[in-house]
Parts: structure tokens; sequence; C-alpha cells
């Protein structure tokens, strides 16, 4: 079975710019996590979608966003970027709605996203 | 919310020694617990987790962690350090008042093992 994909791998961007991120999660999962690593700020969650709703928020601003569609794949946006939108962006797909049951989140290898 | 604290940022360990990474959580309910490792350039890979039941849990590549409530504590350890063991480990909770995948991290723990 393929693990979670992510493209692109790298990519550089100036600051104003907008951009898209892609995760294809497992075949027949339908939670997509999203989540942001950085040196400084650590691993921080973005948002939570499954089943193309989002069902949870994590504390950034509103230039980030995400969706996902009805094949699970999901796709975040960054508008305006800023120089501290520099990260790793990791994705994490699992079957099942709640992590609090045996249901485990396999991460993709996260979109290295650099401002210029 | 819950926290993390993940007790030092960087170990460092004798090939052969033992592992003993630490970690703490915040949380007024039994939490979720997961240790996972990543390596450079990589994602992140589950190592173990606690939900409920037996409070010594066995995870890969030879790591074990113990769920120990009185302390608030899920400190993760390796009998014999490998050189391939050379990672950062990250200690991670399931929010207790979410129903979700969300996890909150600690820190993270890079491990490095001395030939």
């Amino acid at each position: 079975k393929a693990g979670v994909t992510q493209t692109p791998r790298y990519l550089i961007k100036t600051r104003g710019q907008q951009v898209t991120l892609s995760c294809s999660p497992i075949s027949g999962h339908r939670s997509v996590s999203w989540y942001q690593q950085t040196p400084g700020q650590g691993l921080q969650f973005l948002f939570e979608y499954f089943s193309e709703t989002q069902r949870n928020k994590g504390n950034f601003p509103g230039r980030f966003s995400g969706r996902q569609f009805s094949n699970s794949r999901s796709e975040m946006n960054v508008s305006t970027l800023e120089l501290g939108d520099s990260a790793l962006y990791l994705c994490a797909s699992s079957w099942g709605a709640s992590g609090r049951l045996n249901n485990e989140q396999f991460f993709g290898p996260g979109t290295r996203l650099t401002v210029l | 919310a819950q926290s993390v604290t993940q007790l030092g940022s960087h170990v460092s360990v004798s090939e052969g020694a033992l592992v003993l990474l630490r970690c703490n959580y915040s949380s007024s309910v039994p939490p979720y617990l997961f240790w996972y490792v990543q390596y450079p350039n990589q994602g992140l890979q589950l190592l173990l987790k606690y939900t409920t039941g037996a409070t010594l849990v066995k995870g890969i590549n030879g790591f074990e962690a113990e769920f120990k409530k009185s302390e608030t504590s899920f400190h993760l350890t390796k009998p014999s350090a490998h050189m391939s063991d050379a990672a950062e480990y990250f200690c991670a909770v399931i929010d207790d008042n979410n129903a979700g995948n969300m996890l909150t991290f600690g820190g993270g723990t890079r491990l490095m093992v001395k030939p």
C-alpha cells in the first residue's frame, strides 16, 4: 500500500505570493491533518479534515486555509506569504475519525517551503 | 488545552548505552500518548502509543515507554542504543477536549549516538 504522498517536496516562493500544497492520503483513509514544523515553534497543528469537512483548526491566521476533496486528497493554501511561513509542512492521514481509538496516523515526508 | 514537555532538547549517548527520553504531559483526564521519531528529511513515524490498559508499552525498534499517571509522565527508553537510533523524537497527546485526530506535540528531543 502506498504511503502518504505530498507534493511538491520542495518549494521556493517570495513574500506576498501564494502557495498550494497537496496531500494524497493512504488509500481508504478519510482523515487528513496538516502540521507546520519550524525550528522555533516546533510542530503545530494547522487543521484537520474528515470526509470533506473541517473538524478542527489550529491557531493560525486566515491566510492559511485548506480543503478536502471527495477522494480524500487535501490541499492547503497560504496566501500573502511571509518570511515566517518558511517551514516543513507535514500531512498525516488516518482511517478513522478519532485518534482516541485504535487509529494510527501516518505522516507524509512533508513539503519544505522557503519564503524569500 | 493539554501541553507536553520534553526535558532536554538534545540527548547524547554512547552506542550500547541506555536511552532515556523524558516526556511529561498536563491532563486532568487519562490521556492518549504517543512517541514519534523523525529521521532527517522525513516525516514522522509512530514508535508506540498508550491508549488504555497496560502501562508499559512496547514499540518498534526495541523502544518502550511507561505511562505513570502519578507522575504525569511517559518516558521513552531503549536498553541499548544503536547508531541508527540517531534522530529526533517527539512525544504527543490527543487533546482530551478533542474528538478528532489533532495531536499536540512536545518540543522534541534530538538523540545523538556516539560510536
